[in-house]
């Protein structure tokens, strides 16, 4: 079946202006995950979603960064008056109990 | 609190040789242990779990992990190293209460040598 998806690939932004990065989860995973990449570094946590639970928004780095999901399909991650230091690559992930994370190619966010 | 160490930012190993990647955690209960690797501009991909039963986990390209609970380590092993194998890997937990979020090590890379 298909797996995770995410939109766009690669997206350029001047700073100060909202982005709005999508992710498709693999159908029928309950959990899913946003985690952000800097270069050569590791995964930092951004937020998970869980079925109808109230999502973990623990790892949101500033109130600038907010993150919304349908049901258990379709999530956006949306970044207000984007900075330089938000350059990243942007993962999203998707699992079915406690078992893998399924991840998506990731959306390289460059902001000049 | 709990957490994942990857005691090794990078690991250089000649080709032909065994190769492994450590990792040891800091979790209470019984955890299900992950390794995946990312190679270069691409996502992440699983490798292998333990979750119970044998304690050595076989997965793909090759790779194994030994799961040690007196050690609390998961090592990733092959027994003899590719160029291609050459990534960045990471190791993650899943406490046994944690609704399903990993705990995730800083990753190692993994540099191999012709």
């Amino acid at each position: 079946g298909a797996g995770v998806s995410q939109s766009p690939s690669n997206k350029v932004t001047e700073k100060g202006k909202d982005v709005e990065l999508r992710c498709d989860p693999i159908s029928g995973h309950t959990a899913l995950y946003w985690y952000r990449q800097r270069l050569g570094q590791g995964l930092e946590f951004l937020i998970y979603f869980q079925g109808n639970s109230a999502p973990d928004k623990s790892g949101l780095p500033s109130d600038r960064f907010s993150a919304e999901r349908t049901g258990e399909s379709v999530s956006t991650l949306t970044i207000q008056r984007t900075q330089q230091e938000d350059s990243a690559v942007y993962l999203c992930a998707s699992s079915q109990d406690r078992y893998e994370q399924y991840f998506g190619p990731g959306t390289r966010l460059t902001v000049t | 609190a709990q957490s994942v160490a990857q005691p090794e930012d990078q690991v250089n190993v000649a080709e032909g040789n065994p190769l492994t990647v450590k990792c040891t955690y800091s979790v209470s209960g019984n955890p299900y242990l992950f390794w995946y690797v990312q190679y270069p501009n691409r996502g992440l991909q699983f490798l292998l779990k333990y979750i119970t039963g044998d304690n050595l986990v076989k997965g793909s390209y090759g790779f194994e992990a030994e799961f040690n609970k007196s050690q609390t380590s998961f090592h990733l092993k092959k027994p003899s190293a590719l160029v291609s194998d050459s990534a960045l890997y990471f190791c993650a937990v899943s406490p046994p209460q944690s609704n399903y979020q990993l705990i995730w090590g800083a990753g190692t890379k993994l540099i191999i040598k012709p």
